[in-house]
């Protein structure tokens, strides 16, 4: 089992460009979740799907937006980008099945740059 | 609203030591406290997990210590080692609600 996976690794992209980060996971977890990690701040939760066919926002949600490709795969897309949403991003998945309780799988995170 | 309040954000022991991180929540609904450990580089990791019906749980050298009155809980590293430097972070759960993170504590165990 390779886990979660995350596709790119690291990225540098120009303001205003676009680009989506790819998440898949092979654990048949219900839910899929976008992180992004910034100093001093956390982990901060973009988007999150309880279920294929589901989103919903999460904490950060401004300037994303997410597809539920399937149960294994959840990507997150970047319109226009910003140097704010300069960050690392984690994808992670996680079933209630699992332990009874939300344990969540993370993946190895992409290292994002907005010049 | 920050859920889950954590500290210190940075913390730096000798080889040895006792870290201990503490954490603090308001909402009584919460049931589930599960601790995550990252190392450079990579994703966060279950490390260990505690439910209020007990006050304490042991893992090896880690151990988490609940005070349910108090709505507190702590993570104690036994006999801290250089590989133990990681970023943690306490997390809490209720119902069917998502796990909230509290905002990472940076350990440091200098050789």
């Amino acid at each position: 089992n390779a886990g979660v996976t995350q596709t790119p690794k690291f990225q540098v992209l120009k303001t205003g460009q676009s680009m989506t980060l790819q998440c898949a996971q092979d654990m048949n977890h219900n839910s899929m979740y976008w992180y992004r990690q910034d100093p001093g701040m956390g982990l901060r939760l973009i988007y999150y799907s309880a279920s294929e066919g589901t989103t919903d926002k999460g904490e950060v949600p401004n300037g994303y937006n997410v597809s539920r490709l399937n149960k294994r795969e959840f990507s997150l897309r970047l319109e226009s980008a910003a140097p704010s949403q300069t960050s690392v991003y984690f994808c992670a998945s996680s079933d209630r099945r699992d332990r009874g309780r939300d344990t969540q799988y993370f993946g190895p995170g992409t290292r994002l740059t907005v010049l | 609203q920050q859920q889950v309040k954590q500290s210190p954000q940075s913390l730096i022991v000798q080889k040895g030591g006792i870290p201990i991180i503490n954490c603090a929540y308001e909402n009584t609904a919460f049931d589930y406290f599960p601790w995550y450990q990252q190392f450079p580089g990579k994703g966060p990791a279950l490390l260990i997990a505690i439910r209020p019906d007990v006050s304490e749980k042991k893992e090896g050298r880690f151990t988490i210590s609940f005070n349910k009155s108090a709505k507190q809980f702590s993570l104690h590293i036994m006999d801290s080692q250089p590989g133990d430097s990681a970023t943690y972070f306490c997390a809490a759960q209720g119902g069917s609600e998502k796990l909230v993170f509290g905002k990472g504590t940076k350990l440091t165990v200098n050789p």
